[in-house]
């Protein structure tokens, strides 16, 4: 039973549509996270939720939306994609710090 | 606010030589550290991590790193490399308290050649 899964694995489309990427996380964790990894490999939080709750919203422009349902998901939507959007987002989980549990990646290419 | 360098984006070695991946973090509050291994096209793995407890940290796939508080330091080992080490590592640093996210390093990418 995967732990933090997130669908789809791969996304291609093309510059201006939307999509959206779903996560599921199934340990009871309180925190979610989404992530973005560039293809310089560098890693940076977008957003994190507490309970449902929004708490951290980094510098990321307003295509993005994240929404949680519930505590055990959290989906991130994008709008009107641009190419400067293609990059592996990850989605975490996470109990009070003490340890992130991370899925497996989708992997976005804007066309 | 919380920072992490790595320094050595690569890093090669041979098999059956030491491995050394170096960390040094900034933290306004006492940290939680980690490391995680990435090898290509896969997610993030957790290797090891430091919560506090003792600062000699032993993890997976024989890596383990040591805390030092003096230093800003969290040094990644491992004595013997393996073929099978070659990956994307990635050190990361969190706040012990309030709302927690994690801070990555820019990585390091560790080649074990014969």
């Amino acid at each position: 039973d995967t732990a933090v899964s997130q669908t789809p694995k791969y996304l291609v489309t093309q510059m201006g549509n939307d999509k959206s990427i779903k996560c599921e996380q199934n340990l009871g964790h309180d925190t979610m996270y989404w992530y973005k990894q560039d293809s310089k490999k560098f890693l940076k939080i977008m957003f994190s939720y507490n309970n449902k709750e929004l708490i951290i919203n980094e510098t990321v422009p307003n295509r993005f939306s994240p929404k949680s349902p519930d505590k055990a998901h959290l989906n991130l939507h994008i709008n009107s994609l641009e190419l400067g959007d293609s990059a592996v987002y990850f989605c975490a989980s996470s109990q009070q710090g003490y340890g992130y549990t991370f899925g497996s990646g989708t992997r976005l290419t804007v066309v | 606010a919380q920072s992490v360098t790595q320094l050595g984006s690569h890093v090669s070695v041979s098999e059956g030589a030491l491995v050394l991946l170096r960390c040094n973090y900034s933290s306004s509050v006492p940290p939680y550290l980690f490391w995680y291994v990435q090898y290509p096209n896969q997610g993030l793995q957790l290797l090891l991590k430091y919560t506090s407890a003792a600062t000699l940290v032993k993890g997976i796939n024989g890596f383990e790193a040591e805390f030092k508080k003096s230093e800003t330091s969290f040094h990644l080992t491992k004595p013997s490399a393996h073929m099978s080490d070659a990956a994307e590592y990635f050190c990361a640093v969190s706040a012990s308290r309030g709302y927690n996210k994690l801070i990555f390093g820019a990585g390091t990418r560790l080649a074990v050649h014969p």
